[in-house]
C-alpha cells in the first residue's frame, strides 16, 4: 500500500491555470478508473472534487478538471481564484487485494 | 444532506484503548460501504479502514491491522472504530467517510486522537 507521489507545492497567479500530477503503479492508477481528487483547507474535512478520474460532483466548479495516462492521473484548475488556495490529494482505488484506497501524499496550491 | 458526527475522540495512553463512533443520518446508511481515513497533524491523508454496506467484508490498511476494528450498527445507523495498542503514531484527526463505488464521496468534520503519556 505505497502512496501516490504528488508535487509537495505548486502555485499561479490568479486566472491562470496549474495541473497537479499524481503518479502510481499498474496496480493502482493504471489498473483501475477510480481516482478521485479533495481538496482541504485548513482545518476542514477533504472535500471531493474530482471522482472516477474526470467526473464532477454536483455542485463543483467546471474549472476543476480530471485526466488520467497510464499510471499518472492530474487536476487542472483553470481561471485560478485566490479560494483554490488549499491542499489537494489524489487517492485511487488500491485493487482487489486489499480492497481500500490509496492517497497521495498531498499538494499544496498557492495563488500568488 | 449527508451528515457524519464522529465522536469518542481525545488522550489516551501509549497502549491504550479507544472506541470511535460515527452516527450518519440524510442517507439510507445500511446501503453503503463506509471508510475511516486519518489524518496526523500536518500530515496527509491516510486510509485506515472499510466496511461493506452490510458488514459482510473488512479491510484494513497494514498499519493499523491486528489492532484496529470496524464494525457497524445499521439499526443505530453508526459506524465504529475500535482501537487497542495504541501507539505514538496513531495521534491524528480520524474521519468517516460515506463510500460509493469505491470513491469517498463524504466526509465527516473528525475527532482528534492524541496518544501520549
Amino acid at each position: 500500500q505505497s502512496a501516490l507521489t504528488q508535487p509537495a507545492s505548486v502555485s499561479g497567479s490568479p486566472g491562470q491555470s496549474i495541473t497537479i500530477s499524481c503518479t502510481g503503479t499498474s496496480s493502482d492508477v493504471g489498473s483501475y478508473n477510480l481516482v478521485s481528487w479533495y481538496q482541504q483547507h485548513p482545518g476542514k474535512a477533504p472535500k471531493l472534487m474530482i471522482y472516477e478520474g474526470s467526473k464532477r460532483p454536483s455542485g463543483v466548479s467546471n474549472r476543476f478538471s480530471g485526466s488520467k495516462s497510464g499510471n499518472t492521473a492530474s487536476l487542472t484548475i483553470s481561471g485560478l481564484q485566490a479560494e483554490d488556495e488549499a491542499d489537494y490529494y489524489c487517492c485511487s482505488y488500491a485493487g482487489s487485494s486489499t480492497l481500500g484506497v490509496v492517497f497521495g501524499g498531498g499538494t499544496k496550491l498557492t495563488v500568488l | 444532506q449527508v451528515q457524519l458526527v464522529e465522536s469518542g475522540g481525545g488522550v489516551v495512553q501509549p497502549g491504550g484503548s479507544l472506541r470511535l463512533s460515527c452516527a450518519a443520518s440524510g442517507f439510507t446508511f445500511s446501503s453503503y460501504g463506509m471508510h475511516w481515513v486519518r489524518q496526523a497533524p500536518g500530515k496527509g491523508l491516510e486510509w485506515v479502514a472499510f466496511i461493506r454496506y452490510d458488514g459482510s467484508n473488512k479491510y484494513y490498511a497494514d498499519s493499523v491491522k491486528g489492532r484496529f476494528t470496524i464494525s457497524r450498527d445499521n439499526s443505530k445507523n453508526t459506524l465504529y472504530l475500535q482501537m487497542n495498542s495504541l501507539r505514538a503514531e496513531d495521534t491524528a484527526v480520524y474521519y468517516c467517510a460515506k463510500d460509493i463505488g469505491i470513491t469517498i464521496f463524504w466526509w465527516g468534520q473528525g475527532t482528534l486522537v492524541t496518544v501520549s503519556s
